[in-house]
């Protein structure tokens, strides 16, 4: 079953401004993770968030979760052309250990 | 260098014919899996070991098979291939098993079965 489901599931944005993706769930979980995969790579983990965490940031990266409406948010702050890439969030429901599940993932393309 | 490799990175075979794919990582990680990536579907994971000689199924095993001899090692094994297996296959490790820990993956294996 799916556990994490982004939101917008493409998004087409100009190199500097931000891109804000979502990604919501079913089941109270431990952790939320992002990763990014370029075109037919391997995914890359880009930052964890714990159940008792609301905010974190790392770098360009803002990452929120409300775990009230089951819900997180990656922000990508003055993107880049590089930033092009399809983003998954990836979770661990609580009980249930040893399996992350994984969206289905979002296309981000930044035009220069 | 950290990191997960997989072999072969593309592979096109005939319904049938029995292949592996090898899966290593040099960072001594206990958690090892396996998932498949398809169009409109994302990833889906296949089998999942925590240690040596520790394995468990995901949510695809179907068709699948793997073992964990060595900790460092983590093949995937198709006994009898079909087309409904062609597919991106990605390795990944962890030092331990979720909650909480950050996936490395492999660069992807290609499959397609005719």
């Amino acid at each position: 079953s799916q556990q994490g489901e982004e939101d917008p599931q493409a998004l087409s944005i100009q190199e500097g401004e931000n891109a804000t993706m979502n990604c919501s769930y079913k089941t109270s979980i431990n952790n939320l993770q992002w990763y990014r995969q370029n075109s037919g790579r391997g995914l890359v983990h880009l930052i964890l968030i714990r159940s008792n965490e609301r905010e974190k940031h790392s770098g360009r990266l803002r990452v929120t979760l409300d775990t009230s409406k089951k819900s997180s948010s990656l922000l990508i702050t003055a993107s880049r052309a590089a930033d092009t890439a399809s983003y998954f969030c990836a979770t661990d429901a609580a009980g249930a250990n040893s399996k992350l599940t994984f969206g289905k993932g979002i296309t981000l393309s930044v035009r220069p | 260098e950290a990191q997960v490799t997989q072999n072969p990175r593309y592979l096109i075979t005939v319904t049938g014919k029995k292949l592996t794919v090898t899966c290593s990582q040099n960072m001594n990680h206990e958690y090892m899996s396996w998932y498949r990536q398809d169009p409109g579907l994302g990833l889906r994971q296949i089998y999942y070991s925590m240690n040596v000689e520790v394995t468990d199924k995901g949510d695809v095993p179907e068709g699948y098979k793997v073992s964990r001899k060595e900790k460092r090692n983590f093949p995937l094994i198709l006994e009898s291939p079909s087309p409904n297996q062609t597919s991106l296959y990605f390795c990944a490790s962890s030092l331990q098993p979720p909650p909480g820990y950050e996936q490395y993956f492999g660069p992807g294996t290609r499959l397609t079965v005719t």
